[in-house]
């Protein structure tokens, strides 16, 4: 059974950083892209950074770009992001998403989402 | 970037009725559409996509059609289960995917 368990959230300063991190199982980590997702308190899905199995193709956000790095470790079933210059508006659920197959296909499995604040 | 809009953004509707979610893309996706269903304090949940309108593990109830910039979601016989928000996804520009607003169908 694939899961995807979120950890590292939390309540942060704006300007602070916070790591997250995605422990992966029940499928082949190492032979799949895998993608961070957000969702603000009450509001919509934003895709927020990707990274293809060998870490060779990474994508951001244009609201994130610059502040936050994806990151994997395939030897240990990890994802990460590392989360820089934080502020009020990237306060959300932060999921851990897995892409089914590359190229043009949907986000088959989530994780439960850890909580990020951002607040003074 | 391709913006996705859905209507309506919620909808009221009664155990076995019959409903239908749209969704629509600023510009030509071709079928690269998912749909994804989140029940209350869950994740969202992979249902449905246009390129593969039936889905193992998916009561047939939910059929996905449309291609281009136009997109329905239809859900034949609504069971209580069922009453959640539903986003769609465009995977076109993947991995710089775009969602909708979401559309919740609530109990009438």
């Amino acid at each position: 059974e694939v899961n995807l368990v979120e950890s590292g959230g939390g309540l942060v300063r704006p300007g602070d950083s916070l790591g997250l991190s995605c422990a992966a199982s029940g499928f082949t980590f190492s032979s799949y892209s895998m993608n961070w997702v957000r969702q603000a308190p009450g509001k919509g899905l934003e895709w927020v950074a990707s990274i293809n199995s060998r870490s060779n193709d990474i994508y951001y956000a244009d609201s994130v770009k610059g502040r936050f790095t994806v990151s994997r470790d395939n030897a240990n079933n990890s994802l990460y992001l590392e989360m820089n210059t934080v502020r009020a508006e990237d306060t959300a659920l932060y999921y851990c998403v897995r892409e089914k197959s590359h190229g043009t296909s949907p986000l088959d499995y989530w994780g439960q989402g850890t909580l990020v604040t951002v607040s003074s | 970037d391709i913006q996705m809009t859905q209507s309506p953004s919620s909808l009221s509707a009664s155990i076995g009725d019959s409903v239908t979610l749209s969704c629509r893309a600023s510009q030509n996706i071709r079928s690269h559409l998912n749909w994804y269903q989140q029940r209350p304090g869950q994740a969202p949940k992979f249902l449905i996509s246009a390129t593969s309108p039936f889905q193992s593990g998916v009561p047939s109830r939910f059929t996905a059609g449309g291609s281009g910039t136009y997109f329905t979601l239809t859900i034949s016989g609504l069971q209580p289960e069922d009453f959640a928000t539903y986003f769609c996804q465009q995977s076109y520009s993947s991995p710089l995917v775009t969602f909708g607003g979401g559309t919740k169908v609530e109990i009438k």
